[in-house]
């Protein structure tokens, strides 16, 4: 069983549609992330969702919008796809309390927009 | 807001030689980890270090988190053909996010 799973793991979208990328962690684990790796590999910080209560929005446009339904899952939706948002998204979790930083990651979603 | 400069920004060795890399900050941190991603694949973590001065190994990799609390480093023995791949360091404060690096890429010759 994955750990940590993302569907879809390629989506090709047009400019100015509106997509979801779902996660899902079967690690029992309290907090869940949303990374954005760029071109050039960089890894950033979206959101972080402990125990379905948003505590990390990092500067990030409202177009995209994470819902944690359980603290299970934390799925993100981006509307108004722009050129800019292709990137490959990473949805992470790590045990909640003492936060380790050892965190768990999916396989990532590639995102193209076209 | 908090930065982490890693280097080297790529390697390319020959199958056999040891690798070190090492990441540096103008920040206090807490915990140093370092994390490898294969191609497709999403990070995975190799080593995490919680305390200054720490030395730890994990098969063929050594890391330590330096005595001042602002870098770390990572060394791989032996570099065999599987140690391809996009090396990060991350650090950590109590409560805060995590910040990574922005990677070293190996390349192993055979």
């Amino acid at each position: 069983d994955t750990a940590v799973s993302q569907t879809p793991k390629y989506l090709v979208t047009q400019m100015g549609n509106d997509k979801s990328i779902k996660c899902e962690q079967n690690l029992g684990h309290d907090t869940m992330y949303w990374y954005k790796q760029d071109s050039k590999k960089f890894l950033k910080i979206m959101f972080s969702y402990n125990n379905k209560e948003l505590i990390i929005n990092e500067t990030v446009p409202n177009r995209f919008s994470p819902k944690s339904p359980d603290k299970a899952h934390l799925n993100l939706h981006i509307n108004s796809l722009e050129l800019g948002d292709s990137a490959v998204y990473f949805c992470a979790s790590t045990r909640g309390g003492a936060n380790t930083g050892e965190l768990f990651f999916g396989e990532g979603s590639r995102l193209t927009v076209l | 807001g908090q930065q982490l400069n890693q280097s080297p920004q790529s390697m390319f060795i020959q199958e056999g030689e040891d690798v070190s890399m090492n990441c540096t900050s103008s920040s206090i941190f807490n915990t140093w980890l370092w994390y490898k991603q294969d191609p497709g694949e999403g990070p995975v973590l190799l080593i995490a270090l919680y305390k200054a001065g720490e030395l730890t190994s994990n098969g063929r990799l050594t890391a330590q988190f330096g005595i001042t609390r602002k870098d770390s480093f990572l060394n791989i023995s032996a570099s065999i053909p599987s140690d391809v791949g996009i090396y990060f360091c991350a650090g950590m404060k109590y409560g805060n996010k995590l910040v990574f690096g922005a990677g070293t890429i190996l390349r192993v010759k055979s």
